[in-house]
């Protein structure tokens, strides 16, 4: 079966620095992967998908993810973060075989220091 | 377009009580599911529907029932409240059980 890890609960960085989230999946075959941001009270936003072909995908709010097979990683980063970016960050595998077709790792919530 | 619509946004209710939250989707989207959200787990599955007719269980199951009658409808039923099913609740539509998700807004759910 299928499963994301997102290792880091919480990451603080100062507006204007670099930003790396790291995801990791399991999954025997090529997966569909995706990064969602959730702002507070709010619903999950789709930021980026990869699916095939190039493996450094561009998102949206100047994201973008580089898909590593040998690393089993699909991590996001910015390059230089913005206080609005200061939310929750969901990476996502889906699975066209296995019981669940979409599972979501646990979450990084970002804070960003001013 | 409003997408996914999940109504209430809010609610509370006793040990006990039943309810059902509502999920509408306008995208004509085959598949729809179910999550709830609780701090430090993610959102985890609760039930999901690949089409008209056809549910399915997801991660965490118990306690709720759903049914899918139409395309664009795909309610979720607390059958007996309990404390450990407060949460908010996500509905999400996609094309396919493997592309991106359109959520709605959520369902916070507090039960007393």
């Amino acid at each position: 079966a299928q499963s994301v890890t997102q290792p880091d609960i919480h990451i603080t960085v100062s507006e204007g620095a670099s930003l790396e989230l790291r995801c990791n999946y399991s999954y025997g075959a090529t997966p569909y992967l995706f990064w969602y941001v959730q702002s507070p009270g709010q619903g999950l936003q789709l930021l980026l998908k990869y699916f095939s072909g190039d493996t450094l995908v561009q998102g949206i709010k100047g994201f973008e993810a580089e898909f590593k097979r040998s690393q089993s990683s699909f991590n996001l980063r910015k390059p230089s973060v913005h206080w609005s970016d200061a939310a929750e960050y969901f990476c996502a595998v889906g699975a066209t075989s296995g019981t669940y077709k979409y599972i979501f790792g646990t979450g990084t919530r970002l804070k960003v220091l001013a | 377009n409003a997408g996914v619509t999940q109504t209430p946004k809010f609610q509370v209710l006793k040990t006990g009580q039943s309810m059902t939250l509502q999920c509408a989707q306008d995208m004509n989207h085959e598949y729809m599911s179910w999550y709830r959200q609780d701090p430090g787990m993610g959102l985890r599955l609760i039930h999901y529907s690949v089409g008209a007719g056809i549910t399915d269980q997801g991660e965490v199951p118990n306690g709720y029932n759903v049914s899918r009658s139409t395309t664009e409808d795909f309610p979720l039923r607390l059958l007996s409240a309990a404390p450990s099913q407060t949460s908010v609740y996500f509905c999400a539509s996609s094309i396919a059980g493997y592309q991106p998700q359109h959520f709605g807004d959520g369902t916070r759910l507090s039960i007393l």
